[in-house]
C-alpha cells in the first residue's frame, strides 16, 4: 500500500513554456500533499504543502505566482512551474500522507524538468 | 533555530554492519524518519521511530533516544543495493519535517 505516482518523470521544454506536474496517491486518500525540489547532489527543498480544498502553505522564497499547486481532489495534486526557465530545471518530487499529523509521507517517483 | 545533523559520507564493507547517526534539535518532537534514497530516485521510507528504543525491519534497525535528541540507523549484511544516500528527518511541534542533509553511505566489494 502507500503508492504515490507522478507524470511525467521526464519533461523536456522551451525557456518561457508551462510545465504541469501531477501527483497521485493510488491506494489511499491523501489529505495532505507535499512539493519538493531537489538539485543534484543536494537535500531535499519543501516548496509548498497542500491541504484537499485550500490553499497550499508555500515556504520562504517560493514563489507563489510562478509554482501553482491545486489539490482538488483527496488523490491529486498538481505543480504547474509557469513560464519555466533553464534555473528552473530541477529534480521535482511530491509526496502524500492521509493527514494525521503523525502520518509518514509517501514519495512519487519524481519528474525531472529539463528547461532549455 | 531547528537542526538535524549526520554525516555527509560513510564507506562501509559489503557484508558488515554500519551505522548511521542522527543528533537532532528542533521545536518540540513528534516523531523521526529514516528514508533512503538512491542516486536519481525519490526517498522511499525505510523506519519511524517515536518511542525511545530500538525498532528492528530485517536488516534494518532504528534506535532513538528523545532525551538526547539522538537516532541512528543500524543496517546488517549489507549489500552493494544498500550504496545510496539516507535521510533523517524529525517531526516538530508543528508536525512539520525537518529534513536533514543525508548521509552517502558507500558500499565497497
Amino acid at each position: 500500500g502507500a503508492v504515490v505516482s507522478q507524470h511525467p518523470s521526464w519533461v523536456i521544454c522551451k525557456s518561457g513554456t508551462s510545465v504541469k506536474i501531477e501527483c497521485r496517491s493510488l491506494d489511499f486518500q491523501a489529505t495532505t500533499m507535499f512539493w519538493y525540489r531537489q538539485f543534484p547532489k543536494q537535500s531535499l527543498m519543501l516548496m509548498a504543502t497542500s491541504n484537499e480544498g485550500s490553499k497550499a502553505t508555500y515556504e520562504q522564497g517560493v514563489e507563489k505566482d510562478k509554482f501553482l499547486i491545486n489539490h482538488a481532489s483527496l488523490t491529486l495534486s498538481t505543480l504547474t512551474v509557469t513560464s519555466a526557465h533553464p534555473e528552473d530545471s530541477s529534480f521535482y518530487i511530491c509526496s502524500a500522507s492521509s493527514g494525521r499529523a503523525s502520518e509518514t509521507q509517501y514519495f512519487g517517483p519524481g519528474t525531472r524538468l529539463l528547461v532549455l | 533555530g531547528q537542526n538535524i545533523d549526520q554525516p555527509t559520507e560513510m564507506t562501509a564493507t559489503e557484508g558488515a554492519i554500519v551505522q548511521i547517526n542522527c543528533t537532532y534539535q528542533t521545536s518540540g518532537f513528534n516523531g523521526l524518519f529514516w528514508y533512503q534514497q538512491h542516486a536519481g530516485e525519490a526517498p522511499t521510507f525505510l523506519s519511524y521511530n517515536v518511542l525511545d528504543g530500538l525498532e528492528e525491519k530485517g536488516r534494518f534497525s532504528s534506535f532513538l533516544s528523545r532525551s538526547k535528541g539522538y537516532s541512528y540507523l543500524l543496517l546488517k549484511e549489507l549489500q552493494m543495493k544498500d550504496s545510496a544516500s539516507y535521510l533523517c528527518a524529525v517531526k516538530d511541534s508543528n508536525y512539520q519535517l525537518i529534513w536533514g542533509a543525508g548521509t552517502k553511505l558507500i558500499i565497497k566489494p
